[in-house]
């Protein structure tokens, strides 16, 4: 079945760019059903969608992060990537990844990866 | 501030029946998918669509939909349950998801 691992550094200055790959196995990232995408969860606090992205490279973000958000594929690697630009310590969470469906009527996510620790301090 | 919102938390008592609810002006529109969060863990799909269980989810769990509300129900709820439930759906533009703020289930 179809698993995803986060990876990527676990400590990121204030101000710097977070970067986070995903790997997905056992199923194509190239396939027409789905979508890819991002949730965090700081700790102790609820789950927050950050975005998607489609095969086609078309995406999609939460209006919140919109404008330090970005999402990209890497077909030829089964992978997607995560960009946060000018992070501060409200960026410290874990990180999931995620595919997702979505249709006319409803959306949901499975399956996700383990996730990643990402703590923003200098 | 969450467009879908949850209570913080709910208890049940072992072998008794809860139900979750999420509220959302989407939820009128849209179905919600719901989640299970233990801790440490990554999220569960656990229901999704009109009353959709995906492969290994136990026929205890349950949904419904009515209104503006979403509501996970748990008929027979077991110690194993206990964890936090998240909603979600779409934002009120139809085009961004959202999340519930999530609900601490404690069974008793």
């Amino acid at each position: 079945q179809v698993q995803l691992q986060e990876s990527g550094p676990g400590l990121v200055k204030p101000s710097q760019t977070l970067s986070l790959t995903c790997t997905v196995s056992g199923g194509s990232i190239r396939s027409d059903n789905y979508y890819w995408s991002w949730i965090r969860q700081p700790a102790g606090k609820g789950l927050e969608w950050i975005g998607r992205i489609f095969t086609s490279g078309s995406t999609n973000y939460n209006p919140s992060l919109k404008s330090r958000v970005s999402l990209s594929l890497d077909t030829s690697k089964n992978q997607f990537s995560l960009k946060l630009t000018s992070v501060t310590a409200a960026d410290t969470a874990v990180y999931y990844c995620a595919r997702a469906y979505s249709n006319y009527e409803t959306n949901w996510f499975d399956p996700w990866g383990q996730g990643t620790l990402v703590t923003v301090s200098s | 501030s969450s467009e879908m919102t949850q209570d913080p938390a709910v208890s049940v008592a072992l072998g008794q029946t809860v139900r979750i609810t999420c509220q959302g002006d989407s939820l009128r529109s849209y179905y919600a998918s719901w989640y299970q969060q233990k801790p440490g863990q990554a999220p569960v799909l656990v229901l999704y669509g009109t009353n959709n269980r995906p492969s290994g989810i136990p026929d205890r769990f349950s949904g419904s939909s009515s209104g503006n509300t979403a509501s996970l129900t748990i008929t027979g709820a077991q110690a194993e349950d206990e964890a936090d439930y998240y909603c979600n759906s779409r934002d009120s533009s139809g085009r961004h998801w959202v999340f519930g703020g999530g609900t601490k289930l404690t069974v008793l």
